[in-house]
Parts: structure tokens; C-alpha cells; sequence
């Protein structure tokens, strides 16, 4: 069975700071993806990476860096100098093949971040 | 292209009533999803298709039927709405692989 856990629920910070949304992950799958998606508070979800479970390298996209862990199975997000448009709830999912030989996702519960000005 | 859309945006039901939320791509996407949001719960697998005449359960099918006679269409039906099926429901189609989805806006249901 696959699982992904966002054990924080609820983070504020303030403008400018810095700030990482923890993801783990079970499987017992060898070949599978993560993915990292944010709804912002309008309700539309929207994709923002990908990484499979060959690819360790860390990933940094602007403002915005992932770092794989397969050895503790965790895909954290970190946000550097965060702005009030990043306010918004963001979602870990894990993708595997199941029995029937398909790809099902798995997302987390999500964490709800909320940036002051 | 219009990519993933989702009808109505908005509805409210009766306890017993019966409805059909419409979810539509143009992306020729083999693989469908519909998934409900409920408040500290996440998004939760309803059901799933991989193409064309083959659906499969997801996480919490139960009070919901679909079918998939095209590849753009994929409907998910109420028999009869009970309250806890008032939510969010997204519906999402991505290419076979480990791709990411594309999501529709969203529905919301309320059922009273």
C-alpha cells in the first residue's frame, strides 16, 4: 500500500523567510514519482514538479528547490524568501503501479501555507 | 485548447436525488481520475479510468458510478446524494505514464 504523509498541517511565516514543507513517502515499489502540486486559494490545482524514483538530484526552480531523499523516503519543498503569493495549500502525491498494473496516485493531506506581509 | 472542464461549478441537492457532474478533455489523455477534497482529509481517489470501456475503484468509490464510452468523457454519477458526499470534486486527466494531471476547476456539492 502506498502512503504519503504531510505531517504539518498549517505553517505561517512572515514574508521573506524562508520556509520547507516536509513530504514522506511509503512504497514498496521500485519505480515510482513524486510530485508536488499548489492550490492557491482560488481552488485550482496546479502542477509544479515531478521527480522519479532514479533521479536523487536536487531540483531548484527560482525561488523554488526540492530535495530527494530516497534513504529516509522524502521529498521535501523549500521556498526561499517567500512572498504572499505563495500563500496556499500544497500537496505531495506518490505515483505506482498497483496490482492491476496501473498508476494510481496518492496525495497527501496537504499543508496549508500562509505567508504575512 | 480548453483542457480539463468540469459542469456544473456549483450544486446543491436534496438527500436522495440524483445527479450527473460532467468532466470533459480535448488533450486525448488516456487516464481519468475523479477525486473529492474534504477539509484536512486531502484529495481521495473516487474512481479511475485508463482508457476508453475500463474504469477501476480508487480509495472511497462507494455511492459513486462512472463509465468511460469515449476517451474525452468521463462522468461520474450520484445515485442518490447523501450529506457526507457534500465536497469539492475535482476531475483530472493525464497521458499513460507517470505523468503529471491536469485538473478541471472543480465542483462544488453541497447536499442537504
Amino acid at each position: 500500500a502506498q502512503k504519503v504523509t504531510q505531517a504539518q498541517t498549517e505553517i505561517s511565516v512572515v514574508e521573506k523567510e524562508d520556509v520547507t514543507l516536509d513530504c514522506v513517502y511509503e512504497t514498496r515499489d521500485t519505480t515510482y514519482y513524486l510530485f508536488w502540486y499548489k492550490q492557491p486559494p482560488s481552488g485550482e490545482l496546479v502542477f509544479l514538479i515531478r521527480r522519479n524514483s532514479f533521479d536523487e538530484q536536487n531540483e531548484i526552480s527560482g525561488r523554488y528547490s526540492w530535495n530527494f531523499q530516497k534513504s529516509t523516503s522524502s521529498f521535501n519543498f523549500t521556498i526561499t524568501a517567500s512572498q504572499v503569493v505563495d500563500s496556499a495549500v500544497y500537496f505531495c502525491a506518490l505515483s505506482e503501479q498497483n496490482s492491476g498494473g496501473y498508476q494510481k496516485v496518492t496525495f497527501g493531506t496537504g499543508t496549508k501555507l500562509q505567508v504575512i506581509p | 485548447n480548453a483542457g480539463v472542464t468540469q459542469t456544473p461549478k456549483f450544486q446543491v441537492l436534496k438527500t436522495g436525488q440524483s445527479m450527473t457532474l460532467q468532466c470533459a478533455q480535448d488533450m486525448n489523455h488516456e487516464y481519468m481520475s475523479w477525486y473529492r477534497q474534504d477539509p484536512g482529509m486531502g484529495l481521495r481517489l473516487i474512481h479511475y479510468s485508463v482508457g476508453a470501456g475500463i474504469t477501476d475503484q480508487g480509495e472511497v468509490p462507494n455511492g459513486y458510478n462512472v463509465s468511460r464510452s469515449t476517451t474525452e468523457d468521463f462522468p461520474l454519477r450520484l445515485l442518490s446524494a447523501a450529506p457526507s458526499q457534500t465536497s469539492v470534486y475535482f476531475c483530472a486527466s493525464r497521458p499513460t505514464g507517470y505523468y503529471e494531471q491536469y485538473f478541471g476547476p472543480g465542483t462544488r456539492l453541497t447536499v442537504t
